[in-house]
């Protein structure tokens, strides 16, 4: 199975200042079709996760853009330029280029 | 608007079969993209169990593979997960989706007699 590695594993952040979490694969994302099916989700408590990016860098329907992803092959970035009250929760990156698909550990990103 | 709906039995014995429902509004089933089912013990990860493709293909996780099914009911727009011989280890929040951008609410699961 691909692992997928998040750093940190927490984050206190300060409203409007940016946060950054790293997501590593333990092999390359890179499908034989060409694309790199990485995508990241953002899960508050009780609810269920919610998409944000996908291959990589696309934003979803809806997703403000303060969220940016960036990164290939192995290593990936998922920016929140200026953090607001309603990004706290968890952060998971997942994979969808090879079977199983696999998630991160997840990110806390808390408000300091 | 696509929204998915999980429904089936809270409570399942040990050793018994786990069956959920997933029903699909606002999307076709039949008209493209994997259909999936992600679980996730209580106040632990994410796992991926299994997507089906419309046409009917199926993937599986290799660590639960042997007591999963995933199948589609295109007449009816649902899809519907059936995992056998379950233990406490299987107590989670079960959640349908539409391969990532999509997801039910969850149901939650618990595995006791």
């Amino acid at each position: 199975d691909i692992v997928m590695t998040q750093t940190p594993l927490s984050s206190p952040v300060t409203l409007g200042q940016p946060a950054s979490i790293s997501c590593r694969s333990s092999q390359s994302l890179v499908h034989s079709d060409g694309n790199t099916y990485l995508s990241w989700l953002h899960q508050r408590p009780g609810q269920p996760p919610r998409l944000l990016l996908y291959k990589i860098s696309d934003r979803f329907s809806g997703v403000p853009d303060r969220f940016s992803g960036s990164g290939a092959g192995t290593d990936f970035t998922l920016k929140i330029s200026r953090v607001e009250a309603e990004d706290v929760g968890i952060y998971y990156c997942m994979q969808g280029t090879h079977i199983p698909w696999t998630f991160g550990q997840g990110t806390k990103v808390e408000i300091k | 608007q696509v929204e998915l709906q999980e429904s089936g039995p809270g409570l399942v014995k040990p050793s018994e079969t786990l069956s959920l429902t997933c029903s699909v509004s606002g999307y076709s089933i039949s008209s493209g993209y994997f259909w999936g089912w992600i679980r996730q013990p209580p106040g632990k990860g994410l796992e991926w169990i299994g997507t089906i493709y419309h046409t009917g293909s199926t993937s599986y996780n290799p660590s639960l593979e042997s007591r999963v099914t995933i199948s589609v009911d295109t007449s009816k727009n649902q899809f519907s997960l059936k995992l056998t011989s379950v233990t406490a280890a299987d107590t989670a929040i079960y959640y349908c989706a539409r391969s990532d951008d999509y997801w039910g609410q969850g149901a939650l699961v618990t595995v006791s007699s």
